[in-house]
C-alpha cells in the first residue's frame, strides 16, 4: 500500500518560492501507469488540481499556475517535488501530494500540509 | 476549463434521512465523475469514481447517479459518521476541476 507524506516550510514570505517534496513509501515513482500530482486547497473551498509530474520528465500544468509552477520527480530518493514561485496571500492553502492511477483516478493521497504566505 | 457547480452549499438532516446533493458539468463529461467525502483535518477519501461505481469499502448508503451533465450522490439512510464536506471532481480533461462542496450536518 503506497503511502504519500509531504514535507517542506509552512510558512511562506510573499514574493518567494514555495518548495514541497512528497515522499514515497511503499511503492516506486518510477512504477509504469502512475502520476504524481498536487493539488490544493483553500481552507473552506473546493480543491484545485495544480498539475502533475511523470518519472519520464512528462508534466502537466493548470493553465491558471503553468508559469509559476515546476515540479519534478528524483527517483534515487523516490520523491517528487512542487515548486511555485512569485506567492501571493492568494497562494495559502493546504497542499496535497497525491497519485493519479491509469484511470485518472487519484488513489492515493498524503495527509497534506498547510502553507500560509505572510511577511 | 470544464465548471462544476455543485448544490446545496450545505444541508442538515437527521439520522435516518435520505440526503441528495447534486453537481452539473458545464459541459459534456461523459461519465468521468468522481465523488469524494472530506473530514475535517484530512485528505479527501474518494466514494464512488465512473458517476455511479462505489469503491471496495464504502458502504452501499452511498450511491451515484447520473443524467446526461447532471450528476447526484445520495445517501440513502443518514450515520452520525458521514457528517462531512461532500465534493463533486471531473477527470474528463484537464485540467481536472472540482465542486465548490457540500457540507452534510448530522
Amino acid at each position: 500500500q503506497v503511502q504519500l507524506q509531504e514535507s517542506g516550510p509552512g510558512l511562506v514570505k510573499p514574493s518567494q518560492t514555495l518548495s514541497l517534496t512528497c515522499i514515497v513509501s511503499g511503492g516506486s515513482v518510477r512504477t509504469a501507469g502512475y502520476y504524481w500530482s498536487w493539488v490544493r486547497q483553500v481552507p473552506g473551498k473546493g480543491p484545485e488540481w495544480i498539475g502533475y509530474t511523470h518519472h519520464s520528465g512528462t508534466h502537466l500544468y493548470n493553465p491558471s499556475l503553468k508559469s509559476r509552477v515546476r515540479m519534478s520527480v528524483d527517483t534515487s530518493a523516490n520523491h517528487f517535488s512542487l515548486e511555485m514561485s512569485s506567492v501571493t496571500a492568494a497562494d495559502t492553502a493546504v497542499y496535497y501530494c497525491a497519485r493519479e492511477n491509469g484511470g485518472n483516478l487519484f488513489d492515493s493521497w498524503g495527509q497534506g500540509i498547510l502553507v500560509t504566505v505572510s511577511s | 476549463d470544464i465548471q462544476m457547480t455543485q448544490s446545496p452549499p450545505s444541508v442538515s438532516a437527521s439520522v435516518g434521512d435520505r440526503v441528495t446533493i447534486t453537481c452539473r458539468a458545464s459541459q459534456a463529461i461523459d461519465n468521468y465523475l468522481t465523488w469524494y467525502q472530506q473530514k475535517p483535518g484530512t485528505a479527501p477519501k474518494s466514494l464512488i469514481y465512473g458517476a455511479s461505481s462505489l469503491h471496495s469499502g464504502v458502504p452501499t448508503r452511498f450511491r451515484g447517479s447520473q443524467s446526461e451533465r447532471d450528476f447526484t450522490l445520495t445517501i440513502a439512510s443518514l450515520q452520525p459518521e458521514d457528517c462531512a464536506t461532500y465534493y463533486c471532481q471531473q477527470y474528463s480533461a484537464y485540467p481536472y476541476t472540482f465542486g465548490q462542496g457540500t457540507k452534510v450536518e448530522v
